[in-house]
């Protein structure tokens, strides 16, 4: 059983298309990230969501939009793709946004997405 | 700027060597540390995470140290193996995100 799942693993397209990244995890977690891994390999948060609520927003274009439907299921929807969105694109969760409590600070990650615009 | 840098970038050592990865972070601030491991096309796998109030953690042949005035963390790999071979990423907890550094990549020769 997967712990946190990404569709589609590969993604190919063209510019200006519209895409999403699915995330799902079944570890009953109440937070979840989106990171992205650019080409020198740096990962950096885009997005965070605890208990389908945003918590977390950093400096990413208004195309990307995250959507939680329920604690479980984070999905990242993409418009009007350009170049510089290709990248490897990690889901993560972890039990709690409570930065306080040492257990609830441990990501488990997704295998990634790689996306690769043309 | 909270930023994290690893050295080195890439480490190539013989079977059964004992080695030493580095981590430093600008901002004190931290609330834990955490290092992971990802193998190439995989995603991200926990290792070890010191809080704050820890020096050290350790788990079977890693160790991971924690030294927040001086703003270093590291992670000591006892008689490596093949299978360590992997891309090692340290990330500091400044609130609710991590800030990663952008790895060390480790090749252990048989």
């Amino acid at each position: 059983d997967t712990a946190v799942s990404q569709t589609p693993k590969y993604l190919v397209t063209q510019m200006g298309n519209d895409k999403s990244i699915k995330c799902e995890q079944n570890l009953g977690h109440d937070t979840m990230y989106w990171y992205k891994q650019d080409s020198k390999k740096f990962l950096k948060i885009m997005f965070s969501y605890n208990n389908k609520e945003l918590i977390i927003n950093e400096t990413v274009p208004n195309r990307f939009s995250p959507k939680s439907p329920d604690k479980a299921h984070l999905n990242l929807h993409i418009n009007s793709l350009e170049l510089g969105d290709s990248a490897v694109y990690f889901c993560a969760s972890s039990p709690s946004a409570n930065i306080l409590n040492s257990g609830a600070n441990v990501l488990t990650f997704g295998a990634g997405s790689r996306l690769t615009v043309l | 700027k909270q930023e994290v840098t690893q050295i080195p970038a890439a480490l190539s050592v013989p079977e059964g060597e004992n080695l030493v990865l580095n981590c430093s972070f600008t901002d004190s601030a931290i609330y834990n540390l955490q290092w992971f491991r990802q193998d190439p096309g995989k995603g991200l796998t926990s290792l070890l995470l010191i809080q704050s109030s820890q020096r050290e953690q350790t788990s079977g042949r890693l160790n991971a140290s924690l030294d927040k005035s001086s703003g270093r963390s590291t992670l000591y790999i006892a008689a490596s193996q093949p299978g360590d071979s992997a891309t090692y990423l340290c990330a500091g907890k400044y609130g609710n995100k991590l800030v990663f550094g952008a790895g060390t990549i480790l090749r252990v020769k048989s």
